[in-house]
C-alpha cells in the first residue's frame, strides 16, 4: 500500500540553524500538508499546498517557514532559523483531493529538537 | 472556527472490554469528522471517516463510530479491546472554509491484560 515516507525520522539542531525536513508524498497525489505537534499539545496544521503554491497557511507559519517541491517526488519544509519552540514532531500529509471527506494520509513524522 | 474535544487524555480498559473514546465537534455546518489512530513511533493512521453517507460508520480493526448531531458527538467504540489496541487516537474535523483538519488533544488508550 502507497504511504508518505518523511527523512530524516530524527534531527537534533542549534538554535539559529537552518533545517530542512523532507516528505515523499504518495505518488498520484496533488495537496500536501504539513502539521505538527509539540509535545504534550494537540496535533496543529502549518500549510498546505497545490499546484507548486501555497494554498493556506496558519499563524504559525511565519517567515521563518517556507515549503518547496523541488521536483517530481519530494516536497520539503524548510525553517531559516531555529527557535526551541520549533521543537515538536512534524508530520507531512498528502491526499488525492480537497475538500469534504478526503482522506489526507500522514507520514510517521521526524522529531524536530532544537539545543 | 470548527472545533473538537475529546474527554478523557488517558482511558485504559481490560483486554474483552468495550472501548469508548469521546470526540465532540463545535460546528455550524455539518462536519466532516475523522478519527486517526497513532501507534508508537508511527504516523497517523486513518481508523474511519464520516461523510454524511451514514450515521454509523465502521471503520478498521473492529472501530466504529456513530454520528449524532443531536449531541454533536461521534464517539468511538469497540466491542473487544484487544493489546494491539493500545495507541492514542485523534479525532478531526475538516475545517469548512479549506482543507486543514482540526484536532482533539488525543487519547492514550491503555488495554490491561
Amino acid at each position: 500500500e502507497p504511504e508518505v515516507t518523511q527523512t530524516p525520522s530524527h534531527q537534533v539542531t542549534q538554535m539559529g540553524q537552518e533545517v530542512i525536513l523532507r516528505c515523499v508524498p504518495i505518488s498520484n497525489h496533488l495537496y500536501f500538508y504539513w502539521y505538527r505537534q509539540i509535545l504534550g499539545q494537540k496535533v496543529e496544521f502549518l500549510v498546505s499546498f497545490y499546484n507548486n503554491e501555497i494554498s493556506e497557511k496558519s499563524e504559525i507559519f511565519d517567515d521563518q517557514f517556507s515549503v518547496e517541491r523541488p521536483d517530481g517526488s519530494n516536497f520539503t519544509l524548510k525553517i531559516r532559523s531555529t527557535k526551541l519552540e520549533d521543537s515538536a514532531m512534524y508530520f507531512c500529509a498528502s491526499s488525492d483531493q480537497a475538500g469534504g471527506p478526503v482522506t489526507q494520509y500522514f507520514g510517521p513524522g521526524t522529531r524536530l529538537l532544537v539545543l | 472556527a470548527q472545533s473538537v474535544t475529546q474527554l478523557g487524555s488517558h482511558v485504559s480498559v481490560s483486554e474483552g472490554a468495550l472501548v469508548l473514546l469521546r470526540c465532540n465537534y463545535s460546528s455550524s455546518v455539518p462536519p466532516y469528522l475523522f478519527w486517526y489512530v497513532q501507534y508508537p513511533n508511527q504516523g497517523l493512521q486513518l481508523l474511519l471517516k464520516y461523510t454524511s453517507a451514514a450515521t454509523l460508520v465502521k471503520g478498521i480493526n473492529g472501530f466504529e463510530a456513530e454520528f449524532k448531531k443531536s449531541e454533536t458527538s461521534f464517539h468511538l467504540t469497540k466491542p473487544s479491546a484487544h493489546m494491539s489496541d493500545a495507541a492514542e487516537y485523534f479525532c478531526a474535523v475538516r475545517d469548512q472554509y479549506g482543507n486543514k483538519l482540526v484536532f482533539g488533544a488525543g487519547t492514550i488508550l491503555r488495554v490491561k491484560s
